[in-house]
């Protein structure tokens, strides 16, 4: 039972394009949201997180975006780096839950 | 991922023995949180503990697999027997105050059972 949906597993992106991950979810309970950037052979890395109380969060190049009604969730990468490749999890929380729940990720190439 | 501290980052079982993982939260960190990454899976919680406690464990199988959080040293995850199953990567995070908090994760260890 997957609650957290990541359906492309990769994306290819132009140098200073914008890159735009998607994420949905099934979980209702779900309040609170998460996007970790990921290398091979290493841990996650925190991005940026969204209230379920806002639909926007922006952090400067990275902006998340919640559309509750829809149960999705994207993540805008803008202007697109090759820095910035590398696999993108999406993680969301019920309120006051203890544990996160991933989806399987989409591996981002920026090409020069 | 700075702060966070696995150890040991690759290890390989044979089926039967006993793997045991560490993990040593950021500084100031009290909270712990275990997960587990299977090939072509995301990552699943399988713990959560505070020092000396295990606070939620929903995710551990029920068989062969404990968790610890003593009061003076590192966070141990302890899988008894391995088996081919238990191949995966397992990533421990910590967070200052508790599961409201951003969870910060470490590097990894990666067991690998033969």
């Amino acid at each position: 039972d997957q609650q957290v949906k990541q359906n492309s597993p990769s994306l290819s992106v132009q140098e200073g394009r914008i890159s735009i991950l998607n994420c949905d979810y099934t979980n209702s309970m779900f309040d609170y949201f998460l996007w970790y950037k990921k290398y091979p052979a290493e841990g996650p890395t925190f991005l940026i997180s969204i209230s379920s109380i806002k639909d926007k969060n922006e952090d400067g190049r990275f902006t998340v975006f919640l559309n509750k009604s829809a149960k999705h969730l994207s993540l805008h990468i803008v202007p697109s780096q090759p820095g910035d490749s590398a696999v993108y999890i999406c993680a969301a929380k019920a309120g006051g839950g203890n544990k996160l729940t991933f989806g399987t990720g989409t591996q981002l190439k920026v090409e020069l | 991922n700075a702060g966070v501290m696995q150890n040991p980052r690759h290890l390989v079982r044979r089926r039967g023995q006993e793997a045991r993982l560490r993990c040593s939260p950021m500084k100031g960190h009290s909270h712990v949180y275990w997960y587990r990454q299977l090939p072509e899976e995301g990552l699943k919680f399988m713990v959560y503990l505070q020092k000396e406690n295990i606070i939620d464990e929903s995710g551990m199988p029920k068989e062969r697999f404990s968790a610890e959080f003593p009061k003076e040293g590192p966070s141990i995850l302890r899988i008894q027997q391995v088996v081919r199953g238990d191949s995966a990567a397992y990533f421990c995070a910590s967070s200052p105050r508790g599961p409201s908090d951003t969870i910060y994760f470490g590097e990894g260890s990666w067991l690998t059972v033969v």
